[in-house]
């Protein structure tokens, strides 16, 4: 079983700091994506990372990749009250009818 | 923006009856799939379906699910008799095919909230 470890579990910070959290594995993966979950509600797509060392931003969320493809990481700049959610990084499939599998997630809490 | 929906969004049920959960996936994918989501746990992989059959399923989908694609549109998970440990949110996803730049990510619907009593 292919398990993603996701660090810290829960994290609160201070509106406007900035934060990392991380997902990792032992296990290479063909991509990986991160999704962000509110409470009752589903798993909402942000990115998928292909390439080992990419890099990719969305608004303030900074996505990267590792160079071997084991882990990822999601920097998040200014953090702002709406960033509160769930978020989870997940194995992508090797194919188009490949399950996600999700790691544990990091809960993340910004206070105004 | 095309989205998956799901219906109901919570259904409460008695132990030993049927339910079935239904999703209209987004209309161009091709791939659909169930998860759940017990309170507190990991989103947990339940089935992958694809041209009117599962392409894969894990140890929790047992003879007491079914899915189905009944027509064009709906997809939908049945569970036969159930049980208080069937208690959870449960996920419908869709996935576009290959000719699709992302073919392998997959989009969520809402959830249905199943509370077995």
């Amino acid at each position: 079983t292919q398990l993603l470890e996701q660090s810290p579990q829960f994290l609160s910070i201070q509106e406007g700091e900035n934060l990392t959290v991380y997902c990792n594995s032992s296990s290479v993966f063909s991509s990986l994506q991160w999704y962000r979950q509110e409470p009752g509600e589903g798993p909402v797509l942000l990115v998928t990372v292909v390439t080992g060392g990419e890099v990719k931003k969305l608004k303030r969320l900074t996505f990267q990749f590792g160079d071997a493809r084991k882990d990822s990481s999601l920097h998040i700049t200014a953090a702002q009250t709406g960033d509160t959610g769930l978020y989870l990084c997940a194995r992508g499939g090797y194919s188009s009818a490949s399950k996600i599998i999700f790691g544990s997630g990091t809960r993340l809490s910004i206070r105004p | 923006e095309p989205e998956v929906t799901q219906t109901p969004s919570h259904q409460v049920t008695q132990m030993g009856q049927e339910v079935i959960l239904r999703c209209v996936p987004i209309s161009n994918h091709l791939y659909f799939y169930w998860y759940r989501q017990i309170l507190g746990q990991k989103v947990e992989f339940l089935v992958s379906f694809y041209n009117n059959e599962i392409s894969e399923k894990s140890e929790i989908f047992d003879d007491q699910f079914s899915v189905e694609r009944p027509d064009g549109s709906n997809f939908t998970l049945k569970i036969r008799s159930t049980k208080l440990e069937d208690s959870a949110m449960y996920f419908c996803a869709s996935s576009a095919g290959q000719v699709f730049a992302d073919y392998y990510e997959q989009y969520f619907g809402p959830g249905t909230r199943l509370t077995v009593t």
